[in-house]
């Protein structure tokens, strides 16, 4: 059973630009979540795909939006990046919104 | 608004004796909660979770113990072991939501 992957584990961008990561949610999972965490805090609610639609949005602006596909993969795509974007997005892979979460490792973007 | 509160940010514990990771929540809507572990480079690991429900939930070496009243939950392990040096979160989930909020997290690092 393989668990939650995320690529690229780092990504260097210039403010302004657009950015995407993806994730492979782990096998048998249908809810994708994303967070963000910055230096020295906690994870951060961006929001939740579940079957293919987006189930609950957290405090960001409409600049974070994502996709999942029929596979439950996702992307997180950030458009137009401002230096404070810079922060670790995790992937988090559920079964039916419940709260058992599998984390992937982790994408580190830095916004220069 | 930090609605999960972790106060301090590190702790260090010989190794064998009890960990004490405390949490603080404001949400009263709060109704499951949940503590991860996370090495570096790595996302976080679910490691015991405790519905509101219950004041007390045992797994193997650790245990939450939930004080609704106080708004207050903690995290004990017993013996630790260098393995155990890592940050460990707090999360909170209400009611039906799909959002973990997680607190900043505690440094544990357990000495020889």
């Amino acid at each position: 059973e393989t668990g939650v992957t995320q690529s690229p584990t780092h990504l260097i961008k210039t403010r302004g630009q657009q950015v995407t990561l993806r994730c492979s949610s782990q096998s048998g999972h249908n809810t994708v979540s994303w967070y963000q965490q910055a230096l020295g805090q906690g994870p951060q609610f961006i929001f939740q795909y579940y079957r293919e639609e987006e189930n609950g949005r957290g405090n960001f602006p409409p600049r974070f939006s994502g996709l999942q596909f029929p596979n439950y993969s996702s992307e997180l795509n950030v458009n137009a990046l401002e230096l404070d974007d810079s922060a670790l997005y995790l992937c988090a892979s559920s079964v039916n919104r419940e709260f058992g979460y599998t984390f992937g490792s982790g994408t580190r973007l830095t916004v220069v | 608004d930090q609605q999960v509160k972790q106060n301090s940010p590190s702790l260090s514990v010989q190794e064998g004796r009890i960990s004490i990771l405390n949490c603080d929540y404001t949400n009263s809507m709060f109704d499951y909660f949940l503590w991860y572990k996370k090495y570096p480079a790595e996302g976080p690991t679910f490691l015991i979770s405790i519905s509101s429900i219950k004041d007390k939930n045992e797994d193997g070496r650790f245990t939450v113990f939930l004080n609704k009243s106080a708004k207050h939950l903690s995290l004990h392990i017993v013996p630790s072991q260098p393995g155990d040096s890592a940050v460990y979160f707090c999360a909170a989930k209400a009611g039906g939501g799909n959002k973990l909020t997680f607190g900043t997290g505690t440094q544990l690092k357990v000495e020889l």
